[in-house]
Order: structure tokens, then sequence, then C-alpha cells
């Protein structure tokens, strides 16, 4: 069974940085793109990064580079989001998804002062 | 970045047919952009329905359908029951980039 499970989430003040973990399951890590992707109370679904599966490309939505970093450890199984100078906008559940059928629970991201 | 448009709100009464749309600000949608289309009911994980504009999920009910209209991606939904009544959302995905579009709030009514 697949099963992808994020952890990392808090709430933080503004220029916070987190470190959002995603531990994966049930299928070959090391083969599969995996990204982010992020959901604002009461709005839609944003992608936010994307790697594919040795981690030699990384790919980010416009609003986010310089200060989002996707990485994965495939020996480990587990995909992460480094967030740096967070910001109130950046208040989010942040998901975990296997390009693109499978998606964790979500961790929540919660930004204010 | 590309701009992925979808009608914000749709109704279609009990067994009713309903056809929910994807457009790309940066010309026809076609195989190459992988459209995916994802339903997500309140409280929910977004839930994977279609793969690659007209391929279903082991899971995905046989009323729903993908395919394109016109330089768009669309989701037929045939036969709509209750437990339809949700968001839909649609991706296009090329070169390592993702794009959601902004949702349909189907109900049905």
């Amino acid at each position: 069974e697949v099963q992808l499970v994020e952890s990392g989430g808090d709430l933080v003040q503004p220029g916070a940085s987190l470190r959002l973990s995603c531990a994966a399951s049930g299928f070959t890590f090391s083969t599969y793109w995996m990204s982010w992707v992020r959901q604002a109370p009461g709005k839609g679904l944003e992608w936010v990064a994307g790697i594919n599966p040795d981690g030699s490309e990384k790919y980010y939505v416009d609003s986010v580079k310089g200060r989002f970093t996707i990485s994965r450890d495939n020996a480990k199984e587990s995909l992460y989001l480094q967030i740096n100078n967070l910001r109130v906008e950046d208040t989010a559940i942040y998901y975990c998804a296997r390009q693109w059928v499978y998606w964790g629970q979500g961790t929540l991201v919660t930004v204010s002062s | 970045q590309t701009v992925v448009t979808q009608e914000p709100s749709l109704t279609v009464s009990p067994g009713g047919t309903v056809t929910l749309t994807c457009a790309s600000s940066a010309g026809a949608v076609t195989n190459d952009y992988y459209p995916n289309w994802f339903q997500q009911k309140p409280g929910q994980v977004p839930r994977a329905l279609i793969y690659g504009a007209t391929n279903r999920h082991s899971w995905t009910p046989a009323r729903f359908s993908g395919t394109f209209l016109r330089d768009k991606a669309a989701l037929t939904l045939s036969g709509a029951q209750p437990e339809d009544e949700a968001d839909y959302y649609c991706l296009l995905f090329k070169g390592g980039i993702s794009v959601f579009g902004g949702g349909t709030r189907l109900t049905v009514l």
C-alpha cells in the first residue's frame, strides 16, 4: 500500500524557517517524480515544487523561487521542503504527492505574528 | 507562468450530464501537457480521477470520462450522483512545471 506521511508543519512567525518532511512507503520511491502542493484555507490547490527521481532536476512556482528548496533522500525514501523567510501568505496545508496519483494527508503551516 | 482556467462553478441535476473544461493561457491543451483531473470533497485530500487526459484510475467510476474539447481538456460526468458534489481541479504538467486550474465547484441539485 502506498503511503505518504508529511510532518514538520507548525505555527511560526513571519521570517521563520521550516523543514517539511514526507516519508514514503509501499512503492519504489527512487523511480518517481515527487511534488509539494499547498492549499491555503478556503482556496484552491497550488503546485509549489517538483523533483525528478534522482534529484538532479528541481522546479518551482515563480512565487517561491529563492525561498523554497525541494530535496529528496532516496536511501531514506523521504522528500523534503525547506521553507525560508516564511510569509503570512505561505499559510496552508502542504501536501506531498507522488506525481500525480497518490497524496499524503498534509501538514499545516501557519504563519502569524 | 501559465495560467490554467476552469469554470468557477457548475450545477448538474441528479442523473444529468455536465462537462468541466481546462484551458491554458499558453495555448491549446494537448497530450504534451498530460492533463490530470482531481476531485476534492470538503475536509478531504484530493483524489486522482483522470490521467493523461483520458485514462481513468482503477478507482474512478466509469461515469467520469476525460477528453479534449476544442483547445481544452475536458472532464465529463454522465449520470451525476449526489456524492459527486465536490471541487474538481485540472492539472497540466510539462517540462517539470505543473500548474493547477483554479477549480470548479460542482453542485448536484
